[in-house]
């Protein structure tokens, strides 16, 4: 059974760095396209990040580029997502999603986890 | 990049059938797949269209997909309306390694 799950998200002030992981079951990162989305409370999905099944293709929306940055580590079946310069802004629930095949492109996902919590507050 | 503008909200009754618009800014609405996405409260999304119009396994026949090129806008039609289809639902697309996502609709089954 696929499942995702992500961690590691919580309180920082803005300014401040976290980084989240998402370590899925059921198939291996470095089979898919993975991507993140995030969800600020009671608004609507923005998709954050991609990167496809071999890390040589990744993209990021406007409004997060230059400050976060997505990886994976394919020796922990793991994706993550390092934030800098966190802004009162990126407060979201951030889902981890697989996309349906290896390439960045076509962008559609097929499994979600089911999110982990930033606040960025002072 | 694009934008996708959804309907913030429609509402019908059961065994009803109700459609969903999702019109996009500039480009053209073929050029790129569209999905749409359920979310029920406090549950994260679940495809039921992805690629216009391809229904994942699982998803009753009652949901269906469509793009229109001459108002350049893609469409998520539910038939039979049920109570468990009381929902938001997002649709999505994509250019140059950019996804996009629409406002999202809340669909209230009254």
């Amino acid at each position: 059974e696929v499942q995702l799950v992500e961690s590691g998200g919580g309180l920082v002030h803005p300014g401040g760095s976290l980084r989240l992981s998402c370590t899925p079951s059921g198939f291996r990162v470095d089979d898919y396209a993975m991507h993140w989305v995030r969800q600020a409370p009671g608004k609507g999905l923005e998709w954050v990040s991609g990167t496809n099944w071999n890390r040589d293709s990744t993209g990021y929306a406007d409004s997060v580029r230059g400050r976060f940055t997505i990886s994976r580590d394919n020796d922990k079946n793991s994706l993550y997502l390092q934030m800098n310069s966190l802004r009162p802004a990126d407060t979201a629930f951030y889902y981890c999603a697989r996309a349906r095949g290896r390439w960045l492109q076509p962008i559609q996902f097929d499994y979600w986890g089911r999110g982990t919590l930033v606040t960025v507050s002072s | 990049n694009f934008m996708l503008t959804q309907p913030h909200s429609v509402s019908e009754s059961p065994g009803k059938t109700v459609t969903i618009s999702c019109t996009r800014s500039s480009g053209n609405v073929a050029s790129n797949y569209v999905q749409w996405y359920q979310q029920r409260p406090g549950s994260s999304p679940s495809t039921v269209i992805y690629e216009d119009n391809q229904r994942p396994s699982g998803v009753p026949d009652r949901f269906s997909g469509s793009i229109d090129s001459s108002s350049n806008s893609a469409s998520l039609t539910i038939s039979g309306l049920k109570t468990e289809d009381e929902a938001d639902y997002y649709c999505q697309s994509y250019t140059n390694n950019i996804g996009v996502f629409g406002g999202g609709t809340k669909l209230t089954v009254l």
